[in-house]
C-alpha cells in the first residue's frame, strides 16, 4: 500500500506553541500534500511539495520532505485555538503529478486556549 | 458554482433501501472522486473519473456501489440495498487533470450517511 501514515495518533498543545505532525509514505513520489480536516466534514488542501522540493512555506505553515527517509513534516508556529483539527497527508500514484490520492489516518490536533 | 456541492448533507435510511448521493463539481475541474471515511479513520477511495476516460472503479467495496458522472460534471453515488456497515461520510472531490496546475484537491462537505 502506498498509503501514508501520520505520525503521531493525537497532539495536544497550548495556544502560541508550535505544532509537529510526520508523515509517512512507501513509494516513490511525485508531490505529497498536506490537508485539514474539521469536525469530521470536508478536508482542506493547505499545501503541496513538489519531490523536488525540501521546503515549503504557506504562512505559518512550514512543510519539509525528504525523499531518501520517505517522509514529510508539518510544522504548525505559534498555534491557535483555531488549527484544532485533524491534518492527514497525502500522495498521488507512484509516477502520477495528482489523479488517486492516498491518504493516512490522520493527526487529531488539539490546541488548548 | 465556487465549490464543491454535495447533497444531501444528512441521510438517514433503512437497511436495505438505496439511496443516491450527489456531487456537483467546481466548473473546469475534469477529475472528480469519491471517497468515504467512517468515524475516526483515514479516507477509503472509492471511484475517480477524468474527463472522458473510464472511471477508476477499483476502490468500491462491492457490486452494491456504483457511480456515474453525466456530461462530464456532476456525478452520483449510488449504494444499492444499504447495510450497516455502509454507515460514513461520503466525500467527493473535484481537481484539474493530472498535469494542468497541481493545486489538490477541493472537497465537498460530505454526506453523512447513517444506516439503520
Amino acid at each position: 500500500s502506498q498509503q501514508g501514515e501520520e505520525d503521531p495518533q493525537a497532539l495536544s498543545i497550548q495556544e502560541g506553541e508550535n505544532a509537529t505532525m510526520n508523515c509517512s509514505y512507501k513509494t516513490s513520489i511525485n508531490n505529497l500534500q498536506w490537508y485539514r480536516q474539521n469536525s469530521g466534514r470536508g478536508l482542506v488542501h493547505l499545501i503541496l511539495i513538489r519531490s523536488n522540493e525540501r521546503e515549503k512555506h504557506s504562512g505559518r505553515l512550514r512543510v519539509t520532505l525528504d525523499t531518501s527517509k520517505k517522509s514529510s513534516s508539518l510544522l504548525i508556529t505559534a498555534s491557535r485555538a483555531a488549527d484544532t483539527a485533524s491534518y492527514f497527508c497525502a500522495t498521488p500514484d507512484r509516477g502520477s503529478t495528482l489523479g488517486r490520492l492516498y491518504f493516512g489516518r490522520g493527526t487529531q490536533l488539539t490546541v488548548w486556549p | 458554482g465556487a465549490g464543491v456541492s454535495q447533497s444531501p448533507s444528512n441521510k438517514v435510511t433503512e437497511k436495505g433501501k438505496d439511496v443516491e448521493l450527489r456531487c456537483d463539481p467546481i466548473s473546469g475541474h475534469t477529475a472528480l472522486y469519491w471517497y468515504r471515511q467512517s468515524l475516526g479513520q483515514g479516507l477509503e477511495f472509492l471511484i475517480y473519473f477524468q474527463g472522458n476516460s473510464a472511471p477508476d472503479k477499483s476502490g468500491l467495496p462491492s457490486d452494491r456501489f456504483s457511480a456515474e458522472r453525466t456530461g462530464g460534471s456532476v456525478s452520483t453515488l449510488t449504494i444499492q440495498r444499504t447495510q450497516q456497515e455502509d454507515s460514513a461520510v461520503y466525500l467527493c472531490a473535484s481537481s484539474f487533470a493530472p498535469g494542468q496546475g497541481v493545486n489538490g484537491y477541493t472537497f465537498g462537505s460530505g454526506t453523512r450517511l447513517t444506516v439503520v
